[in-house]
């Protein structure tokens, strides 16, 4: 079956760096997408990977590990807005996006 | 550019009645979705369209229909509402030619009691 896990939920401290790990299981591939969603709004695009390696985006980059099925978005200089459940989602062969439950990202001043 | 709207923002609906929600957008996105979103959930694909005038169906398509008459509009009509409907739902549209990338509307949150 196809399968996303992510953690529930973490806490970090402003100032901080955090990492957020994701591992999928997807019948084909067809990309990494990682998503920011506030609480009661709507998710907004953070990151898409298709090849392995970093792609740094400002304070957030995220990494792909396509041969592990593994990727991670890394958040610096953590700012309290930036407290919201980050969704990881991955593209299979028919181009449809399984999604994760979702990381619920709480900071602490 | 208004990108995806969707209405109503909210509804509280009783069992046994139909609704439609509405979804549009103005970007001239080829793909429409429809999610639903529950408590400790991953967003689930309700059903798809791919592109004008063909649907098909996601993860979670039972109590659920849609159409897709032109580019721009996507209904969902719950034909008989159940309590298990409850739920936020978000419409999206993509782009084949831009990564997919997914662009979602506001969500519409219903009740149904």
């Amino acid at each position: 079956g196809q399968n996303i896990d992510q953690p529930t939920e973490m806490t970090a401290t402003e100032g901080a760096i955090v990492q957020i790990n994701c591992t999928y299981q997807t019948s084909g591939f067809n990309g990494l997408f990682w998503y920011q969603q506030h609480a009661g709004e709507a998710p907004t695009f953070l990151s898409y990977n298709v090849l392995d390696g970093l792609e740094e985006k400002g304070r957030f980059s995220s990494f792909l590990s396509r041969s592990k099925g593994y990727s991670y978005l890394l958040l610096k200089e953590l700012q309290m807005k930036d407290s919201a459940s980050y969704l990881c989602a991955a593209m299979d062969s028919n181009y449809q996006l399984i999604w994760g439950a979702g990381t619920k990202l709480i900071i602490k001043p | 550019t208004a990108g995806i709207t969707q209405a109503p923002t909210s509804q509280i609906l009783a069992a046994g009645r139909s609704m439609t929600l509405r979804c549009t957008q103005d970007m001239r996105h080829n793909a429409m979705y429809w999610y639903r979103q529950d408590l400790g959930l991953g967003l689930r694909l309700i059903h798809y369209s791919n592109t004008a005038g063909t649907t098909g169906k996601g993860e979670v398509p039972d109590g659920y229909s849609v159409s897709r008459a032109n580019t721009d509009d996507f209904p969902l009509t719950l034909a008989s509402a159940v309590p298990s409907q409850t739920s936020v739902y978000f419409c999206a549209s993509s782009d084949s030619s831009e990564n997919n990338e997914q662009f979602f509307g506001p969500g519409t949150r219903l009740t149904v009691l």
